[in-house]
């Protein structure tokens, strides 16, 4: 089915480790995001791209990086996890400014 | 800056009847997108509907509507005759249509009492 996928749905990760969080769309979509979605904050943008070789920061951009290789794929890396950065997390897409996004269905994030 | 204002945490509503659920929004551009979505408990976020700056009419999507009061700046969506599957999170939405940024509000959480 046509959507946006990402893996993994669940990952426990050390204080200090890094991993790549994947995320990818089959819709040709130029618009991607990623999303965290924490209890009582509703979700807040880490990083965007609208389209590929292109990306900007959001609203809680420290300690993630992204790229934006293929307009497929838009993976977002931890560089060192921290306690902190246990959330939700959303990668979406969409064709443009004037549509709503897609979302994958997340990923399970906890830090110990 | 955009921001979006859900005062809501929580509500309660009987089943089949109708339920409001308020946004506020914050743009100085004028051309914009307002978007509503819902997540159940099984988390994923589904859209419901869309309403754009410009419309002239109230956004409708079956058994939803979008309230849009534009000099008000709110955006407020309206269930009709509630069913228990609509228990849910519900979150309203803005992309300004100059900017790339799609910004949420902190969420309402809906449940439908039989």
């Amino acid at each position: 089915n046509a959507g946006v996928t990402q893996t993994p749905k669940f990952q426990v990760l050390k204080t200090g480790q890094s991993m790549t969080l994947q995320c990818a769309q089959d819709m040709n979509h130029e618009y991607m995001s990623w999303y965290r979605q924490d209890p009582g904050m509703g979700l807040r943008l880490i990083h965007y791209s609208v389209g590929a070789g292109i990306t900007d920061q959001g609203e809680v951009p420290n300690g993630y990086n992204v790229s934006r290789s293929t307009t497929e794929d838009f993976p977002l890396r931890l560089l060192s996890a921290a306690p902190s950065q246990t959330s939700v997390y959303f990668c979406a897409s969409r064709r443009d400014r004037g549509n709503g996004y897609t979302f994958g269905s997340g990923t399970r994030l906890t830090v110990v | 800056a955009q921001k979006i204002t859900q005062t809501q945490p929580g509500m309660f509503v009987q089943e089949k009847e109708a339920v409001t659920l308020d946004c506020t929004y914050d743009t100085s551009d004028p051309s914009y997108g307002l978007f509503w979505y819902k997540q159940p408990s099984s988390g994923e976020m589904i859209f419901l509907i869309y309403q754009g700056s410009y419309d002239q009419q109230n956004a409708t999507e079956g058994r939803y509507s979008l309230n849009f009061q534009k000099a008000r700046k709110s955006a407020n969506l309206v269930i009709s005759a509630s069913q228990l599957g609509d228990s849910a999170m519900y979150f309203c939405a803005m992309c300004s249509n100059t900017g790339n940024q799609f910004y949420f509000g902190t969420g309402t959480s809906l449940t439908v009492i039989p």
